[in-house]
This record gives C-alpha cells, sequence and structure tokens, in this order.
C-alpha cells in the first residue's frame, strides 16, 4: 500500500531563511506527487504537483520540489521564507482505491516563521 | 479548475445528533471524496462518491455512521450520524476533473464540527 512521511512535524525559520520541507513516499508503480498548503482556518491549496519529466517542478508562491526516485523523495523548497508561508504543508502521493484515484497525504508539517 | 462550496463552514452539535455537509461545485465533476482531518491530523479518506454509483467507503468508515448522497455532477453530502466527540473533526470535500491519477484534486473549505 502506498505511503507518505514527512518526518518533520514542526519547523520554524527565520523571516527571508531558505526552507526545505521533507517527504519520502512508498509507491509500487510511477508516483504522481503533490504539495498542498493549508493556512489556518483554510482548505488545501495546490502549490506543486509532479507527474513525469522534468524532476525539479516549479510552484506557486516561489515554492519548488525535487523529485529524487532513488531517495524515494519530493522534498519542498524556498529560498526566502516569508512571514505570510507560516501554515502546514501536505505531501500527498495520487494512488488508486477500488473506486477511483485518490490521495495519500502524509502527517503534515507545521511551519512556522519567526521575524 | 474547480470551485467549491462546503456548508456550514462550522458547528458545534450535540452528542447523538446528526449533521449533513453540503459540497456543491461550480462545474460538473466525476470524481468526488469525503477526508476527514482530526484535531493536529492529516487527512484521511473517508469514502470516494462517484456520481450513478454507492460510494465506496474505505477502511474503518461505515455507511451507516457516514451515509453520502450524489444526487448530481455538482452536488453531495455527508451526513455524520449519532455524532460523538471522537467525530470532531474538520470534514473536507474534493473533487478531481479527471479520473486519471496525474490530475490534482481540488478542495473545498472544510467543514469544522466539534461535538459537546
Amino acid at each position: 500500500a502506498q505511503s507518505v512521511t514527512q518526518p518533520d512535524i514542526h519547523i520554524t525559520v527565520s523571516e527571508g531563511a531558505s526552507l526545505e520541507l521533507r517527504c519520502n513516499y512508498s509507491y509500487g508503480a510511477t508516483p504522481y506527487l503533490f504539495w498542498y498548503v493549508q493556512s489556518p482556518g483554510q482548505g488545501l491549496q495546490l502549490l506543486l504537483k509532479y507527474f513525469s519529466g522534468d524532476t525539479l517542478v516549479q510552484g506557486i508562491k516561489g515554492f519548488e520540489a525535487e523529485f529524487k526516485r532513488s531517495q524515494s523523495s519530493f522534498n519542498l523548497r524556498k529560498p526566502s521564507v516569508h512571514w505570510s508561508d507560516a501554515a502546514e504543508y501536505f505531501c500527498a502521493v495520487g494512488s488508486d482505491n477500488n473506486a477511483g484515484n485518490m490521495l495519500t497525504f502524509g502527517g503534515g508539517t507545521r511551519l512556522m516563521v519567526k521575524p | 479548475s474547480a470551485v467549491i462550496s462546503q456548508k456550514p463552514s462550522r458547528d458545534i452539535c450535540q452528542r447523538g445528533t446528526s449533521l449533513t455537509i453540503q459540497c456543491q461545485v461550480d462545474s460538473q465533476v466525476t470524481m468526488m471524496f469525503w477526508y476527514r482531518q482530526q484535531p493536529g491530523q492529516s487527512l484521511t479518506l473517508i469514502a470516494t462518491a462517484n456520481q450513478g454509483s454507492e460510494a465506496t467507503y474505505e477502511s474503518g468508515f461505515v455507511i451507516d455512521k457516514f451515509p453520502i448522497s450524489r444526487p448530481n455532477l455538482t452536488f453531495s453530502t455527508l451526513t455524520v450520524s449519532n455524532m460523538s466527540p471522537e467525530d470532531s473533526s474538520i470534514y473536507l470535500c474534493s473533487v478531481k476533473l479527471q479520473a486519471t491519477e496525474n490530475t490534482e484534486a481540488f478542495f473545498g473549505q472544510g467543514t469544522r464540527l466539534t461535538v459537546v
């Protein structure tokens, strides 16, 4: 069965510092990978996705992620964090259940930004 | 893309009662999903609700507790029945515009349920 692991439950960075959020997945076939962000009291917004091709994908809000098959990883990065980036971040893999295509989510990483 | 509206956005309910959550999409979609996000936790799929077929429930979720309706391609409801405090969660509706893995899912804002 597919699974997604986000090893860091909480991360605190200073504003302007770089950021890397880790994501490891387990999936038997070619993975379809996603990063979503959830701001307090909000739903989920897609940051970026990887389906195939270039392993470095660019997303919204200055985020990027790199797919590394050898490491089963899809880490999210941002060169300079803004205070508004404080939120919960979820990595997910697209997979099949009996009725269709669903997402399996990691446990999430809560990002806090220090002034 | 798809715009998803969920109602209510939040509610406080008495134990033993039931709450029906509505999910309205601004376009016709085949695949709709209901997720639960318990406090401080990640999202867990409750069921897949495809139009024209019975909802398919994931392990640990049953129809008697979480009945789902999908009357057309733009609307679905999830009912949380006979609620207990353990049902306090955020419930999210999600849709996919295409029935393939390599497409993104869109999410509603969620319904924050507190059972007292």
